[in-house]
């Protein structure tokens, strides 16, 4: 089984600042099946990116992946507000067990 | 307006079954590999399972977790997706999710989840 861990568990930051997201895959990912998504209380799951690095449809451009090698990194170019929430990295390959990250929070 | 409705959650006893639906409207449901997601109170995320598309012989794969207590099916006709499960434990305990990701489409959505409760 692919074990996502991600970093940091929970990262403070202020509007209009960067982050950068971590998740650590344990062994070779499929950049083809990874993905993020948001998530905020009472709402479902809101995908991001797929194939590590694509916008999902209407995803503004401040939002961006990339990899290397074991290590994914989503990156918020300038925080909104409504950016606050949880994160998390899903990959998806075409052999099962499908796995999750652990989610990173994002405060204020 | 894409949307993906969960319902039949419910209280059960242990060694109990239930079937849990996932009505989806907005796509062609037909070409949507479709998976279920649980999440336990105060867990992660988990895989349950996911049912492949008719094209792609609608091939079922399971979590060790489930597999031979859980079955995932779909009606195409009824824009529906399914999850009979079957001698439920505790630790079964979850909101379940129906979801799917299209990188065709570059699109992805998840159901709000429903929540099953297995305790004595």
């Amino acid at each position: 089984e692919i074990v996502l861990t991600q970093s940091p568990g929970t990262l403070s930051l202020s509007p209009g600042e960067r982050a950068t997201l971590s998740c650590r895959a344990s062994q070779t990912v499929n950049s083809r099946f990874l993905a993020w998504y948001q998530r905020k209380p009472g709402q479902p799951p809101r995908l991001l990116l797929y194939a590590a690095s694509s916008r999902a449809t209407g995803i503004p451009d401040r939002f961006s992946g990339r990899w290397s090698g074991t290590d994914f990194t989503l990156t918020i170019s300038r925080l909104e507000p409504e950016d606050f929430a949880v994160y998390f990295c899903h990959q998806y390959g075409s052999s099962p067990p499908i796995t999750f990250g652990q989610g990173t929070r994002l405060e204020i | 307006d894409v949307q993906m409705v969960e319902s039949g959650g419910d209280l059960v006893k242990p060694g109990g079954s239930l079937r849990l639906s996932c009505v989806v409207s907005g796509i062609t449901f037909s070409n949507a590999l479709m998976n279920w997601v649980r999440q336990a109170p105060g867990k992660g995320l988990e895989w349950v399972g996911r049912i492949k598309t008719e094209t792609d012989g609608r091939t079922v794969d399971y979590a060790e977790s489930v597999r031979g207590r859980f079955t995932i099916s779909r009606d195409d006709s009824r824009d529906t997706l399914y999850l009979h499960m079957s001698s439920l434990k505790i630790e079964d305990t979850a909101v379940y999710h129906c979801m799917t990701i299209r990188q065709r489409y570059g699109d992805g959505y998840w159901g709000q989840g429903v929540l099953v409760t297995v305790s004595s």
